[in-house]
């Protein structure tokens, strides 16, 4: 029972224009939510967060959109660089714990 | 920055044998740890959560007796896989909670022969 969704395995992109990476849930608890890059063998370095009482938030060129009625967010990365091919994981959290729930990651290639 | 160091970065043990990982915070105290398991292409899984100086919470399907956590410090937890097999190879990494969120050790590659 995958609670938390990244449907697109990976993506490309060219340097410089927009990546959009998307993340659904359905855990209608979830309240917290994050993005972490991840490079291989190293863990996950945290990107940009959103509590469910925003629907944006923005961070340099990081920008989270939360649309809670669907239960999706996404991350936008613009402009793209090729320093941001990595594994992205987009994680939830909820309730009275500080458990993370996490995505399946979307590896995102950014090409020269 | 709350910065927690894991080690080994990668061990590759014989099957039967027992590996530990440790996970330090370096700068600050690490009352909540998180232990998690990757397998390759699949989400990071959480499989327990430990608090200094109480037993570890198991998620469902862990088994608490082969995987050994231990929280005796604010600053120390490790995870010690015992009786490894090969499918126990995986990427293994600690978290702790902090005051600027979630921070991430480096994880460990484990692999069982």
């Amino acid at each position: 029972d995958q609670q938390v969704k990244q449907n697109s395995p990976s993506l490309s992109v060219q340097e410089g224009r927009i990546s959009i990476l998307n993340c659904d849930y359905t855990n209608s608890m979830f309240d917290y939510f994050l993005w972490y890059k991840k490079y291989p063998a190293e863990g996950p370095t945290f990107l940009i967060s959103i509590s469910s009482i925003k629907d944006k938030n923005e961070d340099g060129r990081f920008t989270v959109f939360l649309n809670k009625s669907a239960k999706h967010l996404s991350l936008h990365i613009v402009p793209s660089q090729p320093g941001d091919s990595a594994v992205y994981f987009c994680a939830a959290s909820g309730g009275s714990n500080y458990k993370l729930t996490f995505g399946k990651g979307t590896l995102l290639t950014v090409n020269p | 920055g709350a910065v927690v160091s894991q080690h080994p970065s990668r061990v590759i043990c014989k099957s039967g044998t027992s590996v530990k990982i440790e996970c330090r915070s370096l700068d600050f105290q690490a009352t909540t740890m998180f232990w998690y398991r990757q397998f390759p292409k699949q989400s990071l899984m959480l499989m327990a959560t430990s608090n200094e100086g109480s037993k570890a919470t198991y998620e469902q399907g862990v088994e608490k007796d082969k995987f050994l956590i231990n929280h005796a410090s604010l600053t120390l937890s490790t995870l010690t896989v015992t009786s490894a097999h090969p499918e126990d190879s995986s990427f293994y990494i600690c978290s702790a909670t902090t005051n600027y969120g979630y921070t991430f050790g480096s994880g460990t590659r484990l692999t069982v022969v």
